[in-house]
């Protein structure tokens, strides 16, 4: 079975600064990794994903993410935040095992605050 | 176009009564999950649905807690006998195809209260 950890409960940051929200896997097999953003109460929403090829990935809203297979890492960045990217960061991991390949393990989430 | 939509966005359950929570996937999606998220938790994978076949319910806690999907596509999550552990939010989420490759795009919540 996978897991996810992120490992920051909450990230404070002032606007215009760079941030990185941290996530640590753990699967006996290949995963899809995913990076999802939940605003107040809103669903999630996709920020992007890796599934294959090359491992920095570009999502939506300036986010970006770097597939790290070594260090099992998919760790989340974005090079100048503002205020209206306060949200919730949920990474997620999906097992690239046909039949259960659909089935999303989230992470406990990471609180983004930006700071005027 | 339309999203994902549930209903009720709120309920307030007194314990030991049944709750019905309904979810409106996007038209045409084949693939229909259900995820539990407890405060200040990640969701969790309750069961997933392909058309109107319930092909996983590994996740879902209880033989208190049921799911269908009928006609392939509105899903309703039912719990009987509420237990304050159920307090939760519930999202419902769809997507075209049932395979990690594929987006699948989430509703707003259910927020389940129990007292």
């Amino acid at each position: 079975a996978q897991s996810v950890t992120q490992l920051d409960s909450q990230v404070p940051v002032f606007e215009e600064a760079p941030v990185e929200l941290r996530c640590n896997y753990s699967s006996s097999v290949s995963v899809y990794l995913f990076w999802y953003v939940q605003y107040p109460n809103q669903g999630l929403q996709l920020l992007l994903k890796y599934l294959s090829g090359s491992t920095l990935v570009k999502g939506i809203n300036g986010f970006e993410a770097e597939f790290n297979k070594s260090q099992t890492s998919f760790h989340l960045r974005k090079p100048s935040v503002h205020i209206s990217d306060t949200a919730e960061y949920f990474c997620a991991v999906s097992e690239r095992v046909l039949g259960s390949n659909y089935k999303l393990t989230f992470g406990k989430g990471t609180l983004l605050t930006v700071n005027p | 176009g339309a999203g994902v939509s549930q209903s009720p966005r709120y309920k307030v359950a007194k314990r030991g009564q049944d709750v019905a929570l309904r979810c409106d996937p996007i038209s045409g999606h084949v693939s229909l999950f259900w995820y539990q998220q407890a405060l200040g938790q990640g969701p969790e994978f309750l069961t997933y649905f392909q058309n109107e076949a319930q092909l996983d319910k590994s996740g879902l806690p209880s033989d208190r807690f049921f799911a269908e999907r009928p006609e392939g596509s509105v899903s309703t999550l039912k719990i009987q006998r509420t237990q304050q552990e159920d307090s939760a939010v519930y999202l419902c989420a769809s997507s075209l195809a049932g395979t990690g490759a594929y987006e699948q795009y989430f509703g707003p919540g259910t927020r389940l209260t129990v007292t």
